[in-house]
């Protein structure tokens, strides 16, 4: 069983532009997470969605957005790169079958490492 | 103050040691408690999962859950080169979906 996959594997983008990162969760998964990786401050969690909607947040500017497809693939939406979003960002996906009500097992995907000049 | 707190290392042990690894968190709402794997330049994998208080054993990896001191612990047994990683414990609570992660272990496992 294929797991979760990411694309690009790097991406460098200069100040100011903006990033699309990319995202499929594991076949039967309809929960898809970002969270930022970033050097010294850990995994930050950024968004959930869940059945094509957004379901929590975490403690980012609206500059970063996303959205899921039908398919549940997932996109992350970057605009106006600062210097300090250079991270890995990292996807997981879970079955969703706790409706909420608990914590699904999120399973992680290599990661997409962006980088801002 | 962070919501979880783990002291980043590293740490160095030689192959055979028994490892311990730890987390305090400060929210008592916390319910579920994970410790999760990473190797270089890959993604988290997940080791470890734990709802409430207590001890869950799988093979040489040991989690325990103290809620009333609010501390989480990992023990490797007969540690391998193989385990040299980073390890991140990870907290949530029911209902959000959302993981709270500590900054991350680095441990080296030298032959």
């Amino acid at each position: 069983e294929a797991g979760v996959t990411q694309s690009p594997t790097h991406l460098i983008k200069t100040r100011g532009q903006q990033a699309t990162l990319r995202c499929s969760p594991i076949s039967g998964h309809t929960s898809v997470y970002w969270y930022q990786q970033a050097l010294g401050l850990g995994l930050q969690f950024l968004l959930w969605y869940d059945e094509g909607e957004e379901r929590n947040r975490g403690n980012f500017p609206p500059r970063f957005s996303g959205r899921q497809f039908p398919n549940y693939s997932s996109e992350l939406n970057v605009n106006a790169l600062e210097l300090e979003d250079s991270a890995l960002y990292l996807c997981a996906s879970s079955s969703g079958t706790s409706g909420g009500a608990g914590t699904d097992t999120q399973y992680f995907g290599p990661g997409t490492r962006l980088t801002v000049l | 103050q962070k919501e979880v707190e783990q002291d980043p290392g590293p740490l160095s042990v030689p192959e055979g040691a028994i490892v311990s690894l730890n987390c305090t968190y400060s929210n008592s709402a916390f319910q579920y408690f994970m410790w999760y794997r990473q190797y270089s330049r890959k993604g988290p994998e997940l080791l470890m999962y734990t709802y409430s208080s207590g001890n869950k054993e799988d093979g040489r990896f040991t989690a325990q859950v103290d809620k009333s001191s609010k501390y989480i612990s990992l023990f490797i047994r007969d540690s391998q080169p193989s385990d040299s990683a980073t390890y991140l414990c990870a907290v949530a609570s029911g209902g959000y979906n959302k993981l709270i992660f500590g900054a991350g272990t680095r441990l080296a496992v030298h032959p």
